[in-house]
């Protein structure tokens, strides 16, 4: 079974901060993705990266950026953390080549006070 | 604009009394539907994977099916412990997963 593991299930950080949420997953798939998810609005994509050191800004990139230096860990990272950016996060990953399906983490609750 | 509508948005069921949720879609050129289920605090958990209109999946007490325009998830004999939140999600190409907001189901003892 695919695992994507996502390293805080809780985050609570102050606006300002600078703030990482970190994924692996241990399938090899080439292919991650970062959504957030609010009430009302469904998921929406933040970036994707389809390799190692790619990536492609997805609907709501402004104020994330991402990092992808090794194939199975893909972090985002909020430059200057605000109130809007109250979200669960949630990491994807899936392999290239066909359809398929996208295996999620069990997210990130991230509050920003 | 593509788009997947979620319906009903909450429902409520008896223990054993049968239902569908629907899942339509207006999505160009959809290379793939997928089905996924969400209990609360935790990621979504995949389901099923349908490519093409007359297909069908089955697990446990759900079954998928797919149109030219919607996807039902029948839920046959429901237990408590398939309340959850539901969500379809219709596939295009490249790296676009466009997402329906789901249906909150609660299956009542």
């Amino acid at each position: 079974d695919v695992k994507v593991t996502q390293s805080s299930r809780y985050l609570v950080k102050r606006t300002g901060e600078k703030v990482f949420l970190e994924c692996v997953q241990d399938m090899d798939h080439e292919n991650m993705f970062w959504y957030r998810q609010d009430p009302g609005l469904g998921l929406r994509l933040i970036y994707f990266s389809y390799d190692v050191k790619m990536k492609e800004k997805g609907d709501i990139p402004e104020g994330y950026s991402v990092s992808r230096e090794k194939k199975e860990r893909f972090s985002l990272i909020l430059e200057s953390a605000s109130t809007n950016q109250t979200s669960m996060y949630l990491c994807a990953s899936r392999p290239t080549g066909n359809n398929s399906p996208l295996h999620f983490g069990n997210g990130t609750r991230l509050t920003v006070t | 604009e593509d788009q997947v509508t979620q319906s009903p948005e909450a429902l409520r069921l008896q223990e054993g009394e049968s239902s569908s949720l629907n899942c339509s879609y207006t999505v160009s050129g959809l290379r793939g539907l997928f089905w996924y289920r969400q209990d609360p605090g935790k990621g979504p958990e995949f389901l099923f994977t349908l490519y093409s209109a007359g297909e069908e999946k089955e697990k446990e007490r759900l079954k998928a099916t797919l149109t030219k325009k919607e996807s039902f998830l029948h839920i046959t004999a429901p237990k408590p412990e398939d309340s959850a939140t539901y969500l379809c999600a219709g596939f295009t190409g490249t790296y676009k997963y466009i997402f329906g907001t789901g249906t909150r189901l609660k299956v009542l003892a």
